[in-house]
This record gives C-alpha cells, structure tokens and sequence, in this order.
C-alpha cells in the first residue's frame, strides 16, 4: 500500500529565502508524485507532478520537486519565497493503473515571515 | 471558466438532522470524489464515483452516502451527522480517473455538528 509522509507540520521562513518542504512516500512499485498547494480558504491547486523521465519537475510559481527513488523523497523546494507562499503544502502518491486513488500527506504549513 | 462548486461554503447542524453538500463541476469530467481534511491527517477519501451510476467507497465512508444521477453533479448526503463528522470538505473532480491526471478541487465546505 502507499503512503505519504511529510516530516515538518510548520515551516517559518522569511522573506526572499529559500526554502525545502520535505515529501517521503512508501509504495512497492513505480509511483506518481503531487505537490498541491492550499491558499487559505481556497480549494487544492496542483503545483507540479512527476510521472516519469526527468527526476527534476517545475512547476508554478517557481517550485521545483526532485524526484530521488532511492530516499524515496519528492521534496520541494523555492529559491527565494515571497508573503504570498504562505500556504499549506500537501504531498500525494498514487500507483499506475486502476482508478484515482491518491494518498495525500497531511501538509506541511509554509509561513512567510515579512 | 472551468471549475468545482460546492456550496454551501459553512454549514452549521445539529446531531441527527440530515444534511447534503451539493458539488458541481462544468468540465464534463468523469471522475469525481469527496475528501475530509483534518488537522494532522490530511485529505482522506470519503466516496468516488467513476461515472454516472458508479460510486464506490473510499477510505472513511462510514456515515456517509453519495449520488450520481448526472454526470456533473455528486452530492455529498449525512443522513444522521454526529460530532465527529465535524470536519473540512472538499469535492474534487479529474478527466478519467487516471492516477496521472490532476484533481480540480471545490473551494470546501466547513462543516460542524453540535
């Protein structure tokens, strides 16, 4: 079975830093990979997927995700974040073939210090 | 302009008194789902549905029910809430159902049952 951990519930941050919310995933076979991004009272928007090739995805607003299959991580990251980061960040997994089941991590908050 | 609408956006209830969250989507998706959101365990699956007439259970589908009598349309219905359904919803649709494609979610529905 999948599953999906994000290690750090808050990350405080200031301005114009970089910043690394961290996504471990456990599965037994090839996976797909999620961030999506929660502003607050909004829906979730994805941000960036990896499916296969390139372990390096970019996605909106200057995220990036590295795929790494042997720390079995997805990590994101942003070299300088600005006020309006601040979100909360979830991590998800699912497998190949068979309907649209995804595991979501249980997010990370991105806080944005001015 | 392609989106998820749930309504109502708060609701507040009594333990007991029936109650259903409507969702919506435009984009002649066939895939749909309802998630809760807890604080420290994520997004958890709640129902799916694959196609008009064709739901199925997710991970917490006790005490709740679900409908697909359109293609657009998948209600949310608590026939007898109690507390512990007090919780964020969210409904969430995708093309075909595919592990790889992107979920659009709704803006959530903030749910409390005294």
């Amino acid at each position: 079975a999948q599953s999906v951990t994000q290690l750090d519930s808050q990350v405080p941050v200031f301005e114009e830093a970089p910043v690394e919310l961290r996504c471990n995933y456990s599965s037994s076979v090839s996976v797909y990979l999620f961030w999506y991004v929660q502003y607050p009272n909004q829906g979730l928007q994805l941000l960036l997927k990896y499916l296969s090739g390139s372990t390096l995805v970019k996605g909106i607003n200057g995220f990036e995700a590295e795929f790494n299959k042997s720390q079995t991580s997805f990590h994101l990251r942003k070299p300088s974040v600005h006020i309006s980061d601040t979100a909360e960040y979830f991590c998800a997994v699912s497998e190949p073939g068979g309907y649209q089941k995804v595991t979501f991590g249980t997010g990370t908050k991105l806080q944005v210090i001015p | 302009e392609a989106q998820v609408t749930q309504n109502p956006r708060y609701l507040i209830t009594v333990t007991g008194k029936k109650l259903t969250v409507t969702c919506s989507q435009n984009m002649n998706h066939e895939y749909m789902s309802w998630y809760r959101q807890d604080p420290g365990l994520g997004l958890r699956q709640i129902y799916y549905s694959m196609n008009v007439e064709v739901t199925d259970k997710g991970d917490v589908p006790e005490g709740y029910k679900v409908s697909r009598k359109e293609k657009r349309n998948f209600p949310l219905i608590l026939e007898s809430p109690s507390p512990n359904q007090t919780s964020l919803y969210f409904c969430a649709s995708s093309s075909q159902g595919s592990t790889n494609e992107k979920l659009f979610f709704g803006s959530g529905t903030q749910l409390s049952v005294l």
